[in-house]
This record gives C-alpha cells, sequence and structure tokens, in this order.
C-alpha cells in the first residue's frame, strides 16, 4: 500500500488560516469516508483531530476542520496558533488490502 | 484518563526478535480493537497492524512489510497488548506506538517505545 501524498511543509502567521491536502487513490481517500487527521508534536503522542472525514473528537478545538473531494481530503486550521506548530498525518482506511495507509506528513510551521 | 505505556523497545541484531508490551488503562480494553503504528526515523506514520476484540473473534490484520514477521497478540486479564517481532530488518527501526482503535480510527496512543535494529 502507498503512502497517501501530503506536502511536506506548510507555513502560516499568527491569525491566519492554512490548509493541508492529502491525496490518495479510488482505493482509499475516495472510497470510504474513514479519512482521519493527526497532530504529532515530536516526543509525545499524536492526537487524533479530525476522523470520518469531517468530525471533531470532542474537547479538539473548531479551528480545525477535514473536507474531501474526490481522491483529496484537506485540513484546514483557521485562526493559526503558536501551538499549532507540528506535524500532521492524514490516514485512510484501504479496501483492497483491508489495511491503513498514513500520509507522509506536513510540517506545520507558524511563523 | 486513557493511558496506554509502552516498553520492551531496545537494540536488536538484524534477523532477531524484540517483543514490545503495551499496558493500558482508562478505558474498557476487552471491547477495545488495538493496532500497532511505527515511526521510522524522519519519516512518517505506517501502520504496522490491528487485532480485534474478543467478540470481535480476536482477528489480526497486518501491513505486507511485516506480514508473517510480527505477530500482534493481548491479554484481557491484564489490559496489554504485545507486538512479538521475528526476523528483524534495519528497515524496522522506529518508534513503535500502541494505539486504541475506535472502528475507523486511531483514538488514542502512546508516547512509543524505540527499536533499533542494528549490527
Amino acid at each position: 500500500q502507498s503512502a497517501l501524498t501530503q506536502p511536506a511543509s506548510v507555513s502560516g502567521s499568527p491569525g491566519q488560516s492554512i490548509t493541508i491536502s492529502c491525496t490518495g487513490t479510488n482505493s482509499d481517500v475516495g472510497n470510504y469516508n474513514l479519512v482521519s487527521w493527526y497532530q504529532h508534536h515530536p516526543g509525545k503522542a499524536p492526537k487524533l483531530i479530525i476522523y470520518d472525514v469531517t468530525k471533531r473528537p470532542s474537547g479538539v478545538s473548531n479551528h480545525f476542520s477535514g473536507s474531501k473531494s474526490g481522491n483529496t481530503a484537506s485540513l484546514t486550521i483557521s485562526g493559526l496558533q503558536s501551538d499549532d506548530e507540528a506535524d500532521y498525518y492524514c490516514c485512510s482506511y484501504e479496501g483492497g488490502s483491508n489495511s491503513w495507509v498514513f500520509g507522509g506528513g506536513t510540517r506545520l510551521t507558524v511563523l | 484518563e486513557v493511558q496506554l505505556v509502552e516498553s520492551g523497545g531496545g537494540l536488536v541484531e538484524p534477523g532477531g526478535s524484540l517483543r514490545l508490551s503495551c499496558a493500558t488503562s482508562g478505558f474498557n480494553f476487552n471491547d477495545a480493537w488495538m493496532s500497532w503504528v511505527r515511526q521510522a526515523p524522519g519519516k512518517g506514520l505506517e501502520w504496522v497492524g490491528r487485532i480485534k476484540s474478543k467478540r470481535g473473534g480476536e482477528t489480526k490484520e497486518y501491513a505486507a512489510p511485516v506480514k508473517g514477521r510480527f505477530i500482534i497478540s493481548r491479554d484481557d486479564s491484564q489490559n496489554t497488548l504485545d507486538l512479538q517481532m521475528n526476523s528483524l530488518r534495519i528497515e524496522d527501526t522506529g518508534v513503535y506506538f500502541c494505539v486504541w482503535v475506535n472502528v475507523g480510527w486511531f483514538h488514542s496512543w502512546g508516547l512509543g517505545t524505540l527499536v533499533t535494529v542494528s549490527s
């Protein structure tokens, strides 16, 4: 199973909005609404921030939002804050192999 | 509070074996599906495998790179998850995370344990 494609890095200033894309195929992102997103501060436990494409777990800030169009899912972070600086990973169920595939990760820098 | 604490990582030679464990608390482990996810140095996350609950048949699935070499098991009496890793390769090096799976997403993660495969 091939990794989903994410940009290696994105950046933005405090208060701005950024979007991270996650491109897969019609065997994963395009065929299932089982896309999730994780925030990872290195050295800490990764944290679920979006599941089922658009849903936010309890306690996760509403400045995180998710969407999907075709084979590409997106994570939008609005009103950037300094503690949003982290690595972000998308993940999708892959039906052909009954497995899970992650994106390569995107490093977000808050300028 | 949900807690997942991995242990058992270390340095092992190529071809060797290592057993990782994950101690859990704060949720109903008996009904939980569990996974291992790893991260090679400087790389992204990679799903390793999953075990369903006993009620789900304890079915196991593995990623292609580890299938036939790694075995996931669980002890519901101790609320622990294990990963037996055999025939280890250099490319198995990384941090291994224990994860509570909720249907289609990875709900809660541990801090991970580092496995280094090197001669």
